[in-house]
């Protein structure tokens, strides 16, 4: 079974600040990892995956996290916070196949004027 | 294309009552989910349908049914609401074959109130 953890269900950052979100998954295969971002009262909307190609993902929106298997980690960042990035991050991971992704808890950014 | 779509937006139930959430997906998707988001709990999932023809169930599945009605259509039932189904129910699609690291993609949601 898998599952993933994210540090922080708030973090607050000052708009133009480096953003960090972090996420670390257990899986006993090799994962598939997912940024998902949701806006208020929105759906999800897919801001990068790993796919098992390169370990630094680039994504919508400046953003970008790299999959390091040592840590089993896969954490998000940004290098400068806009206010319209301010919404609910969740981190997943799959095993591939057809069930269903397994959620961290999520993170909600604050951005900070 | 609209991608996932749910209806209906908002529902308020009463204890004992009976609904049916749809969700319909136009990418020609072989796979389809249910889950349901609570605050502090990120998503879990309720059930999933791998392919026509076939349902399993997924973490939280007490409570509700599904038919996966065809390709595009996937649809959850409450039998007898209770107020601990008062949630943010998401439905998604992913192409799951021959691709195999399930990209999901998500409708709107529906926010189901149980009084």
């Amino acid at each position: 079974a898998q599952s993933v953890t994210q540090l922080g269900s708030h973090v607050s950052v000052s708009e133009g600040a480096l953003v960090l979100l972090r996420c670390n998954y257990s899986s006993s295969v090799p994962p598939y990892l997912f940024w998902y971002v949701q806006y208020p009262n929105q759906g999800l909307q897919l801001l990068l995956k790993y796919t098992s190609a390169a370990t630094l993902v680039k994504g919508i929106n400046g953003f970008e996290a790299e999959f390091k298997k040592s840590e089993t980690s896969f954490h998000l960042t940004k290098p400068s916070a806009h206010m319209r990035d301010a919404a609910e991050y969740f981190c997943a991971v799959s095993t591939g196949g057809a069930d269903g992704l397994t959620f961290g808890k999520g993170t909600h950014l604050i951005i900070q004027p | 294309n609209a991608g996932v779509t749910q209806t209906p937006k908002f529902q308020v139930l009463k204890t004992g009552q009976s609904m049916t959430l749809q969700c319909a997906q136009d990418m020609n998707h072989n796979s389809m989910y249910w889950y349901r988001q609570d605050p502090g709990m990120g998503l879990r999932l309720i059930y999933y349908s791998a392919s026509e023809g076939t349902t399993d169930k997924g973490e939280v599945p007490n409570g509700y049914n599904v038919s996966r009605l065809n390709k595009r259509e996937f649809s959850l039932r409450l039998e007898s609401a209770a107020p601990s189904q008062t949630s943010v129910y998401f439905c998604a699609s992913s192409q799951t074959f021959p691709s195999s690291y399930n990209e999901q993609f998500f409708g709107p949601g529906t926010r189901l109130t149980v009084l």
